[in-house]
């Protein structure tokens, strides 16, 4: 079992929707997580980090964190074709050795 | 800003050969990582080391070894590539909460 589970898939929206992608982690001592994003045939980039509960907002991407149930979310308002690529997400345990663990992403398809 | 450099880009190998893939960070970070990309996929931990001459196995390691005999450069080793096996191989160095990636090894076993 995947220790970092993304959902759903794939998700496809129309420019100028909501995108909400989900990651939770089944690793109890995780506190860390990351959102990247990998246009195809390129390197991931980082997106946005979260490390505390509650909400961070970068632009139209919004990021919550529950501690509690180790889940992550990102939300992407007013959708553009640009924003299409993979989302991971990533976590990570600071009292640990900074094992990073990515789930098997997202793939997002925004339509014009 | 710094960088991280994978060699080769490309790579191609035969069954049964033993495969030699390089990366090297300007950053100065202690934590380095390679990962395996399969088309579409998601990123899996081969290995990750901390520190110069640590080596910590990762969830998909069988198969793999790795050498990090500086603080700037990782390397991984394909013990013997598979037939039909493709896949991309990413470095990635960090420094506590930041993450980077190079731009990947691609991988084809013929």
């Amino acid at each position: 079992q995947q220790k970092v589970q993304q959902s759903p898939e794939s998700l496809i929206v129309p420019e100028g929707g909501m995108a909400s992608l989900n990651c939770t982690s089944s690793d109890r001592n995780v506190d860390y997580f990351w959102w990247y994003r990998q246009h195809s045939g390129k390197s991931p980039k980082m997106l946005m980090s979260i490390f505390s509960n509650g909400e961070k907002e970068e632009g139209r991407f919004t990021v919550h964190l529950n501690k509690a149930s180790l889940h992550t979310s990102l939300h992407i308002r007013d959708s553009q074709p640009s924003d299409s690529a993979l989302y991971l997400c990533a976590a990570s345990a600071s009292s640990g050795s900074w094992q990073l663990i990515f789930g098997s992403g997202t793939q997002l398809t925004v339509m014009p | 800003g710094g960088i991280i450099t994978q060699t080769p880009k490309f790579l191609i190998g035969q069954e049964g050969q033993k495969l030699t893939l390089k990366c090297q960070q300007n950053f100065n970070h202690d934590t380095m990582y390679w990962y395996r990309q399969d088309s579409g996929k998601g990123l899996r931990l081969i290995y990750y080391s901390i520190t110069e001459n640590d080596l910590q196995k990762g969830d998909l390691s069988e198969g793999y070894d790795a050498s990090r005999e500086k603080k700037s450069s990782f390397s991984l080793t394909v013990t013997s590539a598979q037939k039909n096996e493709m896949a991309v191989f990413l470095c990635a160095s960090s420094l506590n909460t930041e993450v980077f990636f190079g731009k990947g090894t691609r991988l084809t076993v013929v």
